[in-house]
């Protein structure tokens, strides 16, 4: 069955950089676009970044974009986010996702998310 | 950028009710359009794809329409366990933009 497990996260200072990771399995990962969709504190979904299923093609939030990276390794099935200078506002879960295209799409599997705290 | 707005924010209805959900485009997006629930404390899940085609398992209650600008979101008769927060996601391009969420409570 597909799984999508997230690490990396945890608690950082402002200004300082993370990378996530997202191990899939189940599925064939270079078949399919992926996303990064976060959740701060009880608020609502925020879509971050996808990345089409080469790698070639990828897009940013203008929340992010100049600070976060989105890339894959096709050989190691696995999804990454590279997040520098993070700021408080960054604080949330972090979720992967599987697109149902091969550049975006819509999400129809979700990783349980890794939590990001951005605190001094 | 395409902005989504779904409404109402929030909305208490009774079990067996007929509950609807509005999301609107402020430009066309066709029908490049998603439904997704979320339950407290759990991780979001689809629910309909390509504004009206219902993902494999989701209850026939479900059901989604609209084409272009105005979207919705339909629960034929409401359930207990469909207590949750609500999101319509854009995804024709990017950036693929999400509702604010509407929170479907039991009254």
């Amino acid at each position: 069955q597909v799984q999508l497990v997230e690490s990396g996260g945890g608690v950082v200072q402002p200004g300082r950089s993370l990378r996530l990771s997202c191990a899939a399995s189940g599925f064939s990962f270079r078949s399919y676009a992926m996303h990064w969709v976060r959740q701060a504190p009880g608020k609502g979904l925020e879509w971050v970044a996808v990345m089409s299923y080469d790698g070639t093609k990828e897009y940013c939030a203008d929340s992010v974009k100049g600070r976060f990276t989105i890339s894959r390794d096709n050989s190691k099935n696995t999804l990454y986010l590279q997040m520098n200078s993070l700021r408080p506002e960054d604080t949330a879960i972090y979720y992967c996702s599987r697109t149902t295209g091969t550049t975006t799409g819509d999400a129809d599997y979700w990783g349980q998310g890794t939590l990001v705290t951005v605190s001094s | 950028d395409i902005q989504m707005t779904q409404s109402p924010s929030s909305l208490s209805a009774s079990v067996g009710d007929r509950v609807t959900i509005t999301c609107r485009a402020s430009q066309g997006i066709t029908n490049y359009l998603a439904w997704y629930q979320q339950r407290p404390g759990k991780v979001p899940k689809l629910l309909i794809y390509g504004a009206s085609t219902l993902q494999s398992g989701v209850p026939s209650r479900f059901s989604g329409s609209g084409s272009g600008t105005d979207f919705t979101l339909t629960i034929s008769s409401l359930q207990p366990e469909d207590v949750a927060t609500y999101y319509c996601q854009k995804y024709n391009s990017a950036p693929l933009t999400f509702g604010q969420g509407t929170k479907v409570e039991i009254k």
